[in-house]
């Protein structure tokens, strides 16, 4: 079946490291998204991608970095220069970039503190 | 700019009675408005979508939602609850533009008491 995966599904950070979430999609999509979600404040979109050796900075990008060197493939990095990164961390893909086009979305990972 | 409000963080009804999640938003240009339905510790998953072919919008789950531009409305309904409808519930809107980004609410709890 296509979907995204995302990897690992629980991850902890020591202060002063660098942690990087891995995304592969499948569904052969040209978009893709990373957003962080916290409780009660929905999902902020931190980077995307709206194709291949493409992306643009979301609305909290600072102390993140991601690369999009393959179409199925979206890593993000959570530097140490960010310095709250304790969040559920979501991966989407979408056919292509636009408004109208729904995202999917995969089943997320947890990022915490040591 | 857009914007979405969802009014309530948490909702509860009884096992079989009417669901329903209110959802307003603002955008300056004709919206593509969404809900998507997110079970603990996944990621969301689309229920239905607006795109201006038809008011009333019909999704996945018995769900449905009414698109209401005097009132700038997009309430998510379901006739009869049930208890494994029990999840947090976001509404999105977006624009036409390949360059428009999903902005999403910031989620409402839904209980089902049995």
């Amino acid at each position: 079946d296509g979907g995204i995966t995302q990897s690992p599904k629980y991850l902890f950070r020591k202060e002063g490291q660098n942690v990087t979430l891995s995304c592969e999609q499948n569904l052969n999509h040209d978009a893709m998204y990373w957003y962080r979600q916290d409780p009660g404040q929905g999902l902020r979109l931190i980077y995307y991608s709206q194709i291949v050796n493409d992306f643009q900075k979301g609305d909290i990008a600072e102390g993140y970095s991601v690369s999009r060197e393959k179409k199925e493939s979206f890593p993000l990095t959570v530097t140490s220069a960010q310095k709250n990164p304790t969040a559920f961390y979501l991966c989407a893909s979408s056919i292509e970039a636009g408004g109208n086009q729904p995202q999917h979305f995969g089943d997320g990972t947890r990022l915490s503190i040591l | 700019a857009q914007s979405v409000t969802q009014l309530g963080s948490h909702v509860s009804v009884s096992e079989g009675a009417l669901v329903l999640l209110r959802c307003n938003y603002s955008s300056s240009v004709p919206p593509y408005l969404f809900w998507y339905v997110q079970y603990p510790n996944q990621g969301l998953q689309l229920l239905l979508k607006y795109t201006s072919a038809a008011t009333l919008v019909k999704g996945i789950n018995g769900f449905e939602a009414e698109f209401k531009k005097s009132e700038t409305s997009f309430h998510l309904t379901k006739p009869s609850a049930h208890m494994s409808d029990a999840a947090e519930y976001f509404c999105a809107v977006s624009g036409y533009s390949s360059a428009s980004k999903i902005i999403f609410g910031s989620g409402t709890r839904l209980s089902i008491r049995p």
